[in-house]
């Protein structure tokens, strides 16, 4: 069955990066984009980009330009995601969610909540 | 970007009664392809978001019948019929028309 499963939880200072993954099992990694979405704390859902694992193709919300950098890892079947230069606005769940047919998300990670503080 | 605008922000319903949340677009979601791309999505507490509606009215492998969803254009409603105590939650409407992508704000559903 189709699992997307995520790292651990960070807790990270602020103008630090982190890098967080999405492991993929189940499915042909390289078929399906990979999507990335952030839930800041009692907020609604705000779409970050995705990434083709295929032939690591990406699409960025131009709000995210700079801030998260998409990549995968096709041997291992891990989609990731980099952020950096982070604040307390970063502060969010993380989910990544596998797309189909460039329509909709079928499956999601069980999402990533990354904390900046000092 | 495209606005997704969802009414009513939260709504109270009795177990066996019928739900409607409404999505409206800033743009049209038909695409150049002649498909709709707008989804439903569920968020129960503490969990990830679970699709139910794709295209705009089709429902999802395992979804419940008691869902459905219509609309074309810029206007869309999901509807729950026969509420029941586990589609509480947060309800989110999604284009993937339009770049951007983009969520409506969400519609939290509370049982009576």
């Amino acid at each position: 069955q189709v699992q997307l499963q995520q790292s651990g939880a960070e807790l990270v200072k602020p103008g630090s990066s982190v890098k967080i993954s999405c492991k993929a099992s189940g499915y042909t990694f390289t078929s399906y984009d990979m999507h990335w979405i952030k839930q800041q704390p009692g907020n609604g859902l705000e779409w970050i980009g995705w990434i083709y694992p295929g032939n690591g193709n990406t699409k960025y919300n131009q709000k995210f330009n700079g801030k998260a950098t998409l990549t995968a890892d096709k041997s291992s079947s891990t989609a990731y995601m980099q952020l950096s230069s982070l604040t307390s606005e970063d502060s969010a769940v993380y989910f990544c969610a596998r797309g189909e047919f460039g329509a909709y998300f079928d499956y999601w990670g069980q999402g990533v909540m990354v904390t900046v503080s000092s | 970007d495209v606005v997704m605008t969802q009414t009513p922000v939260s709504l109270s319903v009795s177990l066996g009664n019928q739900a409607s949340i409404s999505c409206r677009s800033s743009q049209s979601l038909l695409h150049s392809d002649g498909n709709t791309y707008l989804s439903w999505y569920l968020q129960k507490p503490g969990q990830s978001p679970q699709l139910l509606i794709y295209l705009a009215s089709n429902r999802f492998s395992g979804v419940s019948n008691r869902f459905s969803g219509s609309g074309s254009g810029t206007d869309f409603t999901l509807k729950i019929s026969r509420v029941e105590p586990e589609d509480l939650g947060v309800y989110y409407c999604f284009q993937h028309t339009h770049l951007p992508l983009t969520f409506g704000s969400g519609t939290k559903l509370e049982i009576k």
